[in-house]
């Protein structure tokens, strides 16, 4: 199908690493995408990668790619409360598939990060 | 820089009555869209436009209807309003090049219809 996955909630510690999953499905995608959504406020761009790359690296956040797999993860280090809201993943769709019902980005339902103090 | 502005923040409805929401973008994007969101089901796209004047339907286009009104504004109206359309919604906006294209969303404007 053309579902982007991701669980649905990840709860962990002040100062321990959080490792947000997502699966993707379009393997001609060019660019993924992280979105965080605090409470009461529209999504906002967090970081990309391209499809070319495996690892990209910024400040505290790290994004992994799986290609062969369809894997991707966002690692944030030193989680701080701060960093609680919900996390989408998005996948661009290859140009064979661009446009149609679902735009040109398919959108995960978000994983909701929960920080205890 | 505003970026993408919706206008109202928030909206109480009876059922039947209309409405129309408002979005503008100041960044010269091409593409503008429409998403609801709601607990469990993620974003899913109302309509969306690729470039002024045209539009097109997203997966859940029934009850809606949009204006493409110049390349800045996208409104989306509900002409007779009902319960199931109770949403957050978000504009949003992008270049559409067809490579690097991520969306710029507004902060949303939440709808209750009783």
């Amino acid at each position: 199908g053309e579902d982007v996955e991701q669980s649905l909630f990840l709860s962990v510690r002040e100062g321990d690493s959080s490792v947000i999953n997502c699966t993707y499905t379009d393997s001609s995608s060019t660019y993924l995408y992280w979105y965080k959504q605090e409470p009461g406020a529209g999504l906002q761009l967090l970081t990309y990668i391209f499809s070319n790359m495996d690892m990209k690296q910024d400040q505290r956040l790290t994004v992994l790619l799986n290609k062969k797999d369809k894997h991707l993860s966002l690692r944030i280090a030193d989680t701080q409360t701060g960093d609680s809201a919900i996390y989408f993943c998005a996948e661009s769709k290859g140009r064979a598939n661009y446009g149609g019902s679902q735009g040109n980005l398919i959108f995960g339902k978000g994983t909701k990060l929960s920080v205890k103090p | 820089n505003a970026g993408v502005t919706q206008t109202p923040k928030f909206q109480v409805l009876k059922t039947g009555q209309s409405m129309t929401l408002q979005c503008a973008q100041d960044m010269n994007h091409n593409s503008m869209y429409w998403y609801r969101q709601d607990p469990g089901m993620g974003l899913r796209l109302i309509y969306y436009s690729a470039s002024e004047g045209t539009t097109d339907k997203g997966e859940v286009p029934n009850g809606y209807n949009v204006s493409r009104l110049n390349k800045r504004e996208f409104s989306l109206r509900l002409e007779s309003a009902a319960p199931s359309q109770t949403s957050v919604y978000f504009c949003a906006s992008s270049e559409n090049r067809d490579r690097y294209s991520p969306l710029h969303f507004g902060n949303g404007t939440r709808l209750t219809v009783t």
